[in-house]
């Protein structure tokens, strides 16, 4: 599949585990990002990397740490998460140009995670 | 920091009908907004956008219109057909960083009747 690839499709997990999420893009984006979308709720921006450096976390609990080891993958590890937690976790990339206008973010397929 | 507020959060129509979906932004320095179509189980997909220096933007049956001063803008869909039934987000984002801070609505179900 080209574009935004995330896996697993979907999780379940209990509250004691330790899981990681889990995007590539193959679009040659420079920035790359996590969303969360719950019911009923707007999708929450989560982390931004650009360029590989981590340039926002929205207020987002220590029990989801990203890491975004090249600028085709992006990872969230998950530990001791709550039921609240559940939620469909998508990914993102975009370009940035060097102007600084913004362009098209491409979303992969998200990842329908369940906290038991 | 930036808020995007969408109305209707619900939306039916006949087939053949227009949409209309509004958003109000508060960050008077954004200048670019995207608004994406999530279909069922799909992930959200760019259908239009516009920047701060149009006022209007159409593709098709679709366009975008932009009220810089009132800091809103909105989707029209004209001749709506079943197959636009899915969930619409607004967003906004403003510039600098070398990244694309969007922050979303929180969207609104549309539904086409045949």
């Amino acid at each position: 599949e080209t574009g935004v690839t995330q896996t697993p499709r979907h999780l379940v997990m209990g509250m004691t585990n330790k899981k990681s999420l889990k995007c590539e893009q193959h679009l040659g984006h420079n920035a790359m990002y996590w969303y969360k979308q719950s019911a009923k709720k707007p999708l929450e921006l989560m982390f931004v990397y650009s360029l590989e450096e981590r340039v926002e976390n929205n207020s987002v609990p220590s029990r989801f740490s990203p890491e975004c080891p090249n600028s085709s993958h992006l990872f969230l590890h998950l530990h001791t998460l709550q039921p609240e937690d559940s939620a469909l976790y998508l990914c993102a990339s975009s370009q940035a140009p060097g102007g600084g206008g913004n362009t098209e973010a491409f979303f992969g397929q998200g990842t329908r995670l369940t906290v038991v | 920091g930036e808020n995007v507020e969408q109305h209707p959060s619900t939306l039916s129509v006949q087939e053949g009908d227009s949409a209309v979906i509004k958003c109000t932004y508060s960050d008077s320095a954004s200048n670019y907004f995207p608004w994406y179509k999530q279909e069922l189980g799909k992930r959200p997909q760019l259908i239009i956008d516009i920047r701060s220096n149009v006022g209007e933007k159409k593709d098709q049956r679709i366009a975008v219109t932009l009220n810089k001063t009132a800091k809103h803008f909105s989707l029209h869909i004209t001749e709506t057909q079943p197959e636009d039934s899915a969930v619409y987000f607004c967003a906004a984002s403003a510039p600098g960083g070398g990244y694309n801070k969007l922050i979303f609505g929180a969207g609104t179900r549309l539904a086409v009747h045949p």
